[in-house]
């Protein structure tokens, strides 16, 4: 029953670096996404997916990139980290229907100095 | 674009007291889920609502999805310490895509 797996769970990384957050689901759900979550901001979507080689932008995609060459796989990249990318970051997917829920990962806190 | 906005943002209660938080959105929904988020865990889902008007209960939390499905709210009687978290209400629009409203941080005094 492993769901939504995220990692890793805690990164710091440092200024200009890059890194690959991964995000993985065996639950055959055709939409996955991304989010990042800062104090007072709530849940913010980043990029998701509707299916294998379809991706789109969410509200904040800027700094950001994604992939989904598989069904399970929807890994999101930081090209060159920012401080401003300093956050908990979270993956969920759900299955595209009307009446489903999203299934969220465990959560990858990111901290960029 | 979709815009889900929620109110209060933080709410702190006596254990006991009552709670509600509501969900407004710029659009007319297809429906609108509520999640559970509890101090350091991930956002788990609570409910979700289709019908206009819809009311649904899940003992001592009931949710109600407005009439012209663009607003809803969320209300807990007699709130209990293991209400502590951030409640989302979050809206489903097109290509399936998940807006999360800001949501409300409850905290319960013991």
């Amino acid at each position: 029953n492993a769901g939504v797996t995220q990692t890793p769970k805690f990164q710091v990384l440092k200024t200009g670096q890059s890194m690959t957050l991964q995000c993985a689901q065996d639950m055959n759900h055709e939409y996955m996404s991304w989010y990042r979550q800062d104090p007072g901001m709530g849940l913010r979507l980043i990029h998701y997916s509707v299916g294998a080689g379809i991706t789109d932008q969410g509200e904040v995609p800027n700094g950001y990139n994604v992939s989904r060459s598989t069904t399970e796989d929807f890994p999101l990249r930081l090209l060159s980290a920012a401080p401003s990318q300093t956050s908990v970051y979270f993956c969920a997917s759900k299955a595209v229907q009307l009446v489903t829920e999203a299934f969220f990962g465990q959560g990858t806190r990111l901290t960029v100095v | 674009g979709q815009q889900v906005m929620q109110i209060p943002q933080y709410q702190h209660v006596q254990e006991g007291e009552d709670f509600t938080t509501y969900c407004n959105s710029s659009t007319t929904l297809s429906n609108i889920q509520w999640y559970k988020q509890r101090p350091g865990g991930h956002p788990v889902f609570l409910i979700q609502l289709v019908k206009s008007g819809e009311v649904k209960k899940q003992k001592r939390l009931t949710f109600q999805f407005g009439e012209a499905k663009k607003n809803s709210s969320l209300h807990i009687t007699a709130t209990q310490t293991t209400d502590v978290g951030t409640y989302f209400c979050a809206g489903v629009g097109g290509y399936q895509k998940v807006t999360f409203g800001i949501g409300t941080k409850l905290q319960v005094i013991p």
